[in-house]
């Protein structure tokens, strides 16, 4: 079965500097990935996808991520960090139909002013 | 339009109760999933929705648990007995059809306590 691992429970930077959540994924077959954020009390958005396109896959909101299959990782990234990225950040791996999604324990952002 | 909803928004009982958590999906949407987030994890998948038929049940942790969506829109997540830990907030998505590039919509979860 697919899994993923989300490498750090939290993430510290300041407004202005770049953001780096790391994310490992393993599966038997050609993954689709997706990063999912969670801001409180709300629901899950999702952030972008990689669906066997372009590797470099941008989103929503200036992230984007890009899928190593060498490396077997999906780390997602901004260059410059707002305030309002402050949320907890979810890795998803799942199977080839996008019904058996499996989350990564979450990574929290905290940005400081 | 509007998004998934889930009601109630909070549920808090005492173990051996019975309880039941809606979903109403974004209309049109065929497939509807459940997951469980317990504090500090993330989603697990419990069951997955093809219109009226559950296609896929095996995250249902035990036969206290149990799902239904008889007209294929809105479903139900019924809880037997329930124990401390099913302590957690149950979320319910929805997606057009079910397919590699189908995005899921989440709605904003119930959180349930068990005393």
């Amino acid at each position: 079965a697919q899994s993923v691992t989300q490498l750090d429970s939290h993430v510290s930077v300041s407004e202005g500097t770049p953001v780096l959540l790391r994310c490992n994924y393993s599966s038997s077959y050609s993954p689709s990935l997706f990063w999912y954020v969670q801001h409180p009390n709300k629901g899950l958005q999702l952030l972008l996808k990689y669906t066997s396109a372009a590797t470099l896959v941008k989103g929503i909101n200036g992230f984007e991520a890009e899928f190593k299959k060498s490396e077997t990782s999906f780390h997602l990234t901004k260059p410059s960090a707002h305030m309002s990225d402050a949320a907890e950040y979810f890795c998803v791996v799942s199977d080839y139909n996008n019904n058996d999604m499996r989350f990564g324990a979450g990574t929290r952002l905290t940005v400081k002013p | 339009g509007a998004g998934v909803s889930q009601t109630p928004s909070n549920k808090v009982t005492e173990k051996g109760k019975y309880v039941e958590l809606r979903c109403d999906p974004i209309s049109g949407h065929t497939a509807l999933y459940w997951y469980r987030q317990s504090l500090g994890q993330g989603p697990e998948f419990l069951i997955y929705f093809q219109g009226t038929g559950a296609a896929d049940d095996s995250g249902l942790p035990n036969d206290r648990f149990f799902a239904v969506r008889p007209e294929g829109s809105v479903s139900t997540l019924k809880i037997q007995r329930t124990e401390r830990g099913d302590s957690a907030v149950y979320l319910c998505a929805s997606s057009l059809i079910s397919g590699r590039s189908n995005e899921q919509f989440f709605g904003p979860g119930t959180r349930l306590t068990v005393l």
